[in-house]
């Protein structure tokens, strides 16, 4: 089946550290996207990328990393300087001017 | 920073009535609305995309579009329980502002009931 894959569902961080979150598509998509939602919020960007190689931050990407080195994988990392990791994240994708479509979600929780 | 403004709700409405969910933007660039439907504790799912201004039929489910206004609206038709979710209204950013990179409004609660 295509689609767009998160993993873990469910995802806990200790102080300190750095946790990476996975979307992978196989939709053959170029554009994918990470977005963060806080309860009642809608959904901010964190980080886009169009292409390969390439990315832009978002409207809230301090405290985020990605990385773009396969067209079918876009991972996250939440970095230590994030203070208030504990969010509902997703990932989606899209091509050309086609709606963009979403994964399943990582929910991250502070230990 | 472009907004997209909806109502928090909840919007109540009996099974079988029209509900009505607004979204305004203020970006006058944007060319491209969303709605996507969110169940509580699910990722958004999209339901309608609109690209001109006037009305757009899928089903139970009409968008409608006022560019002039800067106002969308989601009509449901006889509504089921099964409607009843988040409807979150995305808007994309005009020209400059990245690769239709979306706005996205808090969503509005629907409860459909029996």
């Amino acid at each position: 089946d295509g689609g767009i894959t998160q993993s873990p569902k469910y995802l806990f961080r200790k102080e300190g550290q750095n946790v990476t979150l996975s979307c992978e598509q196989n939709l053959n998509h170029d554009a994918m996207y990470w977005y963060r939602q806080d309860p009642g919020q809608g959904l901010r960007l964190i980080y886009y990328s169009q292409i390969v190689n390439d990315f832009q931050k978002g409207d809230i990407a301090e405290g985020y990393s990605v990385s773009r080195e396969k067209k079918e994988s876009f991972p996250l990392t939440v970095t230590s300087a994030q203070k208030n990791p504990t969010a509902f994240y997703l990932c989606a994708s899209k091509e050309g001017a086609q709606p963009q479509h979403f994964g399943d979600g990582t929910r991250l929780s502070i230990l | 920073q472009k907004e997209v403004e909806q109502n928090s709700g909840p919007l109540s409405v009996p099974e079988g009535a029209i509900a009505s969910l607004n979204c305004t933007y203020s970006d006058r660039g944007s060319q491209s609305f969303f709605w996507y439907r969110q169940y509580s504790g699910k990722s958004p799912e999209l339901i309608m995309f609109i690209y001109s201004n006037g009305d757009k039929e899928d089903g139970r489910f009409t968008a409608q579009l006022n560019k002039a206004s800067q106002y969308v609206s989601l009509l449901i038709r006889d509504s089921q329980p099964s409607d009843s979710a988040t409807y979150l209204c995305a808007v994309n950013r005009g020209a400059g502002s990245g690769y239709s990179t979306l706005t996205f409004g808090k969503g509005t609660m629907l409860l459909v009931s029996p």
